[in-house]
């Protein structure tokens, strides 16, 4: 299994672009999230989805759209990128739906917004 | 609101040092608490976790967590670090299905 994967690894951005990060995981986990690490702040959701079709937000959510067409993917839209944004993006799944039940991070993707 | 809170930012220890690193979270119902490890350069991996049972739990490479529940705390404790330990801690609370919060997590640099 390649676990979750994440592309692209790093980019770059001007203010106002468009893009979309990619998260796709191989594992059959029914729960997917996006969160963002900025520095002294720790990791702070995004959104998730706990299941195709099923998307929530999470605390920081403005500024990003996702989608869940699929079991196996999740990608995270920006849709008018802001110096805000800048920041390491990480993808995570889940199996299940215990709470004890570990997540499985993405390598993450290192965005920056001019 | 919920919240997680790492005390100690930067730790700088020495080799074969004792290390704790503080967790208290922010929660009166039933918790799930977690600890991840970030490598320099790589991905979040999960060192421990608890969600039942004996509060002493351990983990991967020789770390250890408690958790009392009248502190609200679960706490990282290693005997004796290395200089590999060095890496980004975070404390982090399931409350509900996948929602996982984070402490701002605490850079540890082991010196040789």
């Amino acid at each position: 299994n390649a676990g979750v994967t994440q592309t692209p690894k790093f980019q770059v951005l001007k203010t106002g672009q468009s893009m979309t990060l990619q998260c796709a995981q191989d594992m059959n986990h029914e729960y997917m999230s996006w969160y963002r690490q900025d520095p002294g702040m720790g990791l702070r959701l995004i959104h998730y989805s706990v299941g195709a079709g099923i998307t929530d937000q999470g605390e920081v959510p403005n500024g990003y759209n996702v989608s869940r067409s699929t079991t196996e993917d999740f990608p995270l839209r920006l849709l008018s990128a802001a110096p805000s944004q800048t920041s390491v993006y990480f993808c995570a799944s889940l199996k299940g739906s215990a709470r004890h039940n570990e997540q499985f991070f993405g390598p993450g993707t290192r965005l920056t917004v001019l | 609101a919920q919240s997680v809170s790492q005390h100690n930012h930067h730790v700088i220890l020495s080799e074969a040092a004792s290390l704790e690193l503080g967790c208290n979270y922010s929660y009166g119902g039933t918790v799930n608490l977690f600890w991840y490890v970030q490598y320099p350069g790589q991905h979040l991996q999960l060192l421990l976790k608890y969600f039942s049972g004996d509060p002493l739990v351990k983990g991967i490479k020789g770390f250890e967590a408690e958790f009392i529940k009248s502190k609200f705390s679960f706490n990282l404790r290693k005997p004796s670090v290395q200089w590999s330990d060095t890496a980004e801690y975070f404390c982090a609370v399931n409350l509900n299905t996948g929602k996982l919060i984070f402490g701002q997590g605490t850079t540890l640099q082991v010196k040789p």
